[in-house]
Parts: C-alpha cells; sequence; structure tokens
C-alpha cells in the first residue's frame, strides 16, 4: 500500500538556519505532491505541488522553496529561516491509480526561536 | 473566502457523550478526508468518503453531496479522542482544509 513518510517529526531550529524538511513516498510511482503550511491558528495552506521531477509550482510567495530530485521525493527548503516559518508542514500526495488515492504524511512541527 | 468551513472550532465534551463535527464545503469536490491530529502530534487519516457513511469502530463519517456537507459522529466519547479534527476536500487540483475542530473530552 502506498505510504508517506515526513521527517523530521519535530524540529526546533534558530532563526537563520536552513531548512530541509523531506518527504518520501513509497509503494508507488508517479505521485503528484503538495506541502502544506499550518501557521497558529490558521488552516492548512498550499505552499508547494509537483507533478513530477524537477517540476515544482509555487501557490505562495515565500521565505521557502521545494525541490522533486527524484520521483518518490520531495524536499522543503530554506537558506535562512525566519521566526514566520514557524508552524506545521504537511506533505500530501495524489497517485494515479484512480479518484481515491490520495494519502498525507504524519507532518513535521517545526519552530523557529 | 475559505472553500471549507468546519462547526464548531471548539467543543468540550463529558466522557460518553455523542459529538457531532459538521463540514461545509463550496467546490464540487471528488473526495472528503476527515484528519485527526493529536497535540503535538501528526496527523492520522481518519476517513476518505466520496459518497454515502463509513463507520470505523465509534466513529462514522457521512458526506451529502448535493448539500456539500459532511459530518463526522464520535459515539461514547473517551478522552483519548481528544484531538483536532481537520476536514479536508479534494475537488481535482489540490486538498483544502478547514481550520480544525479542537475537541477535549473529559473524563
Amino acid at each position: 500500500s502506498q505510504t508517506i513518510h515526513q521527517w523530521p517529526a519535530t524540529l526546533v531550529q534558530p532563526v537563520g538556519s536552513p531548512l530541509s524538511l523531506e518527504c518520501t513516498v513509497e509503494g508507488t510511482s508517479n505521485p503528484n505532491l503538495y506541502w502544506y503550511r499550518q501557521a497558529a491558528g490558521r488552516g492548512l495552506q498550499l505552499l508547494f505541488y509537483s507533478v513530477g521531477i524537477g517540476q515544482i509550482s509555487s501557490e505562495v510567495p515565500q521565505n521557502l522553496s521545494a525541490s522533486r530530485p527524484q520521483d518518490r521525493q520531495f524536499i522543503l527548503s530554506s537558506k535562512k529561516l525566519l521566526l514566520s516559518d514557524s508552524g506545521f508542514y504537511l506533505c500530501a500526495g495524489t497517485f494515479r491509480g484512480g479518484p481515491y488515492e490520495q494519502y498525507f504524511g504524519p507532518g513535521t512541527r517545526l519552530t523557529v526561536t | 473566502k475559505n472553500e471549507v468551513e468546519q462547526s464548531p472550532q471548539n467543543l468540550t465534551a463529558q466522557e460518553g457523550e455523542f459529538i457531532t463535527i459538521n463540514c461545509s464545503y463550496s467546490v464540487g469536490i471528488s473526495a472528503l478526508h476527515w484528519l485527526q491530529q493529536h497535540p503535538g502530534g501528526g496527523i492520522v487519516s481518519l476517513f476518505m468518503l466520496s459518497s454515502g457513511k463509513k463507520k470505523h469502530g465509534r466513529l462514522i463519517a457521512t458526506i451529502n453531496i448535493q448539500e456539500k456537507h459532511s459530518s463526522l459522529h464520535i459515539t461514547a466519547s473517551h478522552p483519548r479522542d481528544s484531538a483536532v479534527y481537520i476536514c479536508a476536500v479534494w475537488p481535482g487540483n489540490q486538498f483544502y482544509f478547514g481550520t480544525g475542530t479542537s475537541l477535549t473530552v473529559i473524563p
């Protein structure tokens, strides 16, 4: 079965430090992958999505970037974290096996201090 | 304007009570998900619905596609059910999420 893995589960980073969050997919190929962020008191907002290797679309301009170096790997990065980057980051995916193939990772809770 | 609205935002219940959380959405969808997020924890997928009703243990989820509305019910609630419950819809291009319902079940 398809599974989305994310790590780390929690992360505390100082302002100005770099960031790399990884999302990997198990059990299928060619997924569409999505990065979402949930700021305190708000719903999850789409940051990036990718339909394939090297293909990234950005929904919201911010201090973050995303990359898809492999079919089953989606990475969220920042060169210098801001306090406002704190939040819960979720990787989600849709798999082209049919309309019901949708999965969510467990998420990463990032605190920037 | 939010594509997905949940109610209530916060809910406190006594152990054993029947709980209902509502989700309304404004876009056409092919699937709706109910997710659970424990304090400090990650996301767990509870249900995916495209029509009708699903039941897992004490949890029941229903959806009315014509009315663009879904409900999550918890029967015989327990303190371990305390969590944030999030509704997410899939119109076909991306997920849209509600802001969540924070549930606290008191022993």
